[in-house]
């Protein structure tokens, strides 16, 4: 079994609308839990961190955390084509970063 | 969040030969870590460095294929050794937030072994 797991892709959705990006993990202990968004050609950049559970809203992104379901999600509210990446899920394990594969939204205009 | 460089930025080179990226930040940092992501791929990690003592290998990588030098807070080295062409990714460097869990990454060194 994967470590960190997310939902496939790719995943298109109309401007304006909201993508719903899963991501489920498997060790119980992982403290520490991100986002990442990675534009073609371009390094990962942190958009969003959450530590307990519930809800982090930032801007346009939402984190969802539900440690007794290892499970946590991202929300892109009024998607814009610049919106449009591969989306990584990170846990962290004591300080070691684990990724899924990631998962491609593409914005329609 | 540190600001971080790498170079060579990219690279074509044969295999059989050796290539050694930097990694420099702008503020001095605790723990620096090593990624390689292989093309169409997500990240993994190679190893975690530490300034003043040994890098910390994961699974699947060792110090003779991957020999890493961390002199100092604000500078770390990867090189990859006697290069193949399944060597051929971009390999990225991080470094840890100032008393956090967060990591930043590095622009990344594509790397493309013939």
């Amino acid at each position: 079994q994967k470590e960190v797991e997310q939902n496939s892709g790719p995943l298109s959705v109309p401007e304006g609308a909201i993508a719903s990006l899963n991501c489920t993990y498997s060790d119980r202990v992982s403290q520490s839990f991100f986002w990442y968004r990675q534009y073609s050609g371009k390094s990962p950049e942190l958009i969003m961190s959450i530590y307990s559970n519930g809800d982090k809203e930032d801007g346009r992104f939402t984190a969802q955390l539900n440690k007794a379901s290892q499970y946590v999600s991202l929300l892109i509210r009024d998607s814009q084509p610049s919106d449009s990446a591969t989306y990584l899920c990170a846990v962290t394990n004591d300080y070691k970063l684990s990724f899924g594969a990631g998962t491609t939204v593409t914005v329609r205009a | 969040s540190a600001v971080i460089s790498q170079k060579p930025s990219r690279d074509i080179c044969q295999r059989g030969t050796s290539l050694t990226i930097q990694c420099q930040v702008d503020s001095q940092v605790t723990m620096m870590f090593w990624y390689r992501q292989q093309p169409g791929q997500s990240l993994t990690l190679i190893a975690t460095a530490n300034q003043g003592s040994e890098a910390t290998y994961e699974s699947g990588f060792v110090i003779d294929k991957f020999p890493i030098s961390r002199p100092n807070l604000t500078f770390s080295t990867l090189t990859v050794s006697n290069m193949s062409p399944e060597d051929s990714s971009i390999y990225l460097c991080s470094v840890e937030a100032p008393g956090g869990y967060e990591q930043y990454f590095g622009p990344g060194t594509r790397l493309t072994v013939t």
